[in-house]
């Protein structure tokens, strides 16, 4: 069974500031996913990682994989208000997804 | 395009009450996912299915059913419902390609009492 943890599990930051989630898993994964979710919605897909040394990048948020490291992180760039969210990383072996605990992230102003 | 869509959006069972949530989706994706989710919690993978007629377990299946007799839906039947069974389900579909790519649906809040 593939575990995947995250950390922080929560982050305040102040808008304009930089900060790296992270996310670490047990064994291989075929791939790695980031999804965001909103209190009380459902989740948004972000990005998906395919290949060692994948890099994606959307506005504020910049994800990368290291497989040899079996890391994951998601950095963001000069913080807005907008991006307060939750952040789940995911990985996957075969058809089965394992998530992780999420990390609450809270912007202020 | 709706997407992917669930009913009930809410429900309050009682323990030993039975019931089924349905997920629908007009993407013409080929796999479907139920997961759970709870409080502090990530998701959590109930079954799965990748294609029609099939479905397979995933981490938490015990007490739970599923059923895919249509490419768009994907039934998950509590026969028993139980208060661990108090959740929030996600429904989840994809295209069966490289990335496996998740579209969720809005997700329902059972509370079994």
């Amino acid at each position: 069974e593939l575990k995947v943890e995250q950390n922080p599990l929560f982050l305040s930051m102040q808008e304009g500031k930089n900060y790296t989630i992270y996310c670490n898993y047990s064994t291989t994964s075929d791939r790695l996913y980031w999804y965001r979710q909103d209190p009380g919605k459902s989740l948004e897909s972000l990005f998906v990682l395919l290949s060692n040394g994948a890099v994606k990048q959307e506005g504020r948020l910049m994800a990368s994989l290291d497989t040899k490291a079996r890391l994951s992180t998601l950095h963001i760039t000069a913080a807005v208000h907008d991006l307060s969210a939750t952040y789940f990383c995911a990985g996957r072996t075969g058809n089965q997804f394992y998530f992780g605990t999420g990390t609450s992230l809270t912007v202020i102003p | 395009n709706a997407g992917v869509t669930q009913t009930p959006k809410f429900r309050v069972l009682k323990t030993g009450q039975s019931m089924t949530l349905l997920c629908a989706q007009d993407m013409n994706h080929e796999y479907m996912y139920w997961y759970r989710q709870d409080p502090g919690m990530g998701l959590r993978l109930i079954h799965y299915s990748v294609g029609e007629g099939t479905t397979a377990k995933g981490e938490v299946p015990d007490g739970y059913n599923v059923s895919r007799l249509k490419k768009q839906n994907f039934l998950l039947g509590l026969e028993s419902a139980a208060p661990s069974q108090t959740s929030v389900y996600f429904c989840a579909s994809s295209y069966r390609d490289r990335a496996l790519l998740q579209y969720f649906g809005p997700g329902t809040r059972l509370t079994v009492t």
